[in-house]
C-alpha cells in the first residue's frame, strides 16, 4: 500500500522561481528518499535523508525531514525548464528490509 | 553510481502471449531485486521482491502465477508476464540492491503494450 502522500499533485511555476513539494508518511522510517522521473523514463535518485537528520542540501535541492510530523519537503531553488518532471518521495520503513514505498508524486512543470 | 539495465525498453505484444523482461545490474552484485509497476500518471507500486537463489515475495494482489520472477544470478532477474492482457499494459521498472538496507538502483523501465 502507498505510504507516502505528496502534495501538491501538480505544480506549475515560472523559470527562476522556487518549487516546494511535500511528502507525508504514516509509519516510522529508516530514511526517506526523493526521486525524479522524466516522462516515460526511469527514476533518478536525488537525495536520501536519514531519520536522524533534519535537513540536507545537494546543489539546488534542499530536503527537510520532520519525523514528529512524519513529513518531508523538497525545495528546488531557482528552477529551470529542465527541472520539469515528476518527483516522488519514497520511504524505507523500519524492519522492511530496504523495501521502498512510493508516494503519489508531484508533477512539476517549469515554464521558460 | 551503480547501473541497472532493462531489456527490452519497449515491447508490444498480442493478448495471450507471454513477455519476458530482463533486469541486469551491470557493475554490482544485486542480492535483492525489486519489480515495480507504474500506470500512467501514477506512482510506482511494488510488485515483488526477489533474493538471489530464492523464491520471490509478492505483494498482496499480485498474482505470482501471472508474473513469474526468476533471480538466478546476482546480476540478472527476469519478470515474465504470462498470458498478457491489455490491462497488463504498464511501465515495469526494476531495481537492485547489494543487500538489506542498501540503496536501490533503478533500471530505465520497460513499457509494455498488450494489444
Amino acid at each position: 500500500s502507498q505510504q507516502g502522500e505528496e502534495d501538491p499533485q501538480a505544480l506549475s511555476i515560472q523559470e527562476g522561481e522556487n518549487a516546494t513539494m511535500n511528502c507525508s508518511y504514516k509509519t516510522s522510517i529508516n530514511n526517506l528518499q526523493w526521486y525524479r522521473q522524466n516522462s516515460g523514463r526511469g527514476l533518478v535518485h536525488l537525495i536520501l535523508i536519514r531519520s536522524n537528520e533534519r535537513e540536507k542540501h545537494s546543489g539546488r535541492l534542499r530536503v527537510t525531514l520532520d519525523t514528529s510530523k512524519k513529513s518531508s519537503s523538497l525545495l528546488i531553488t531557482a528552477s529551470r525548464a529542465a527541472d520539469t518532471a515528476s518527483y516522488f518521495c519514497a520511504t524505507d520503513a523500519s524492519n522492511a528490509g530496504n523495501m521502498l514505498t512510493f508516494g503519489g508524486g508531484t508533477r512539476l512543470m517549469v515554464k521558460p | 553510481g551503480a547501473v541497472v539495465s532493462q531489456h527490452p525498453s519497449r515491447v508490444i505484444c498480442k493478448s495471450g502471449t507471454s513477455v519476458k523482461i530482463e533486469c541486469r545490474s551491470l557493475d554490482f552484485q544485486a542480492t535483492t531485486m525489486f519489480w515495480y509497476r507504474q500506470f500512467p500518471k501514477q506512482s510506482l507500486m511494488l510488485m515483488a521482491t526477489s533474493n538471489e537463489g530464492s523464491k520471490a515475495t509478492y505483494e498482496q494482489g499480485v498474482e505470482k502465477d501471472k508474473f513469474l520472477i526468476n533471480h538466478a544470478s546476482l546480476t540478472l532477474s527476469t519478470l515474465t508476464v504470462t498470458s498478457a492482457h491489455p490491462e497488463d499494459s504498464s511501465f515495469y521498472i526494476c531495481s537492485g540492491a547489494q543487500g538489506a538496507g542498501e540503496t536501490q538502483y533503478f533500471g530505465p523501465g520497460t513499457r509494455l503494450l498488450v494489444l
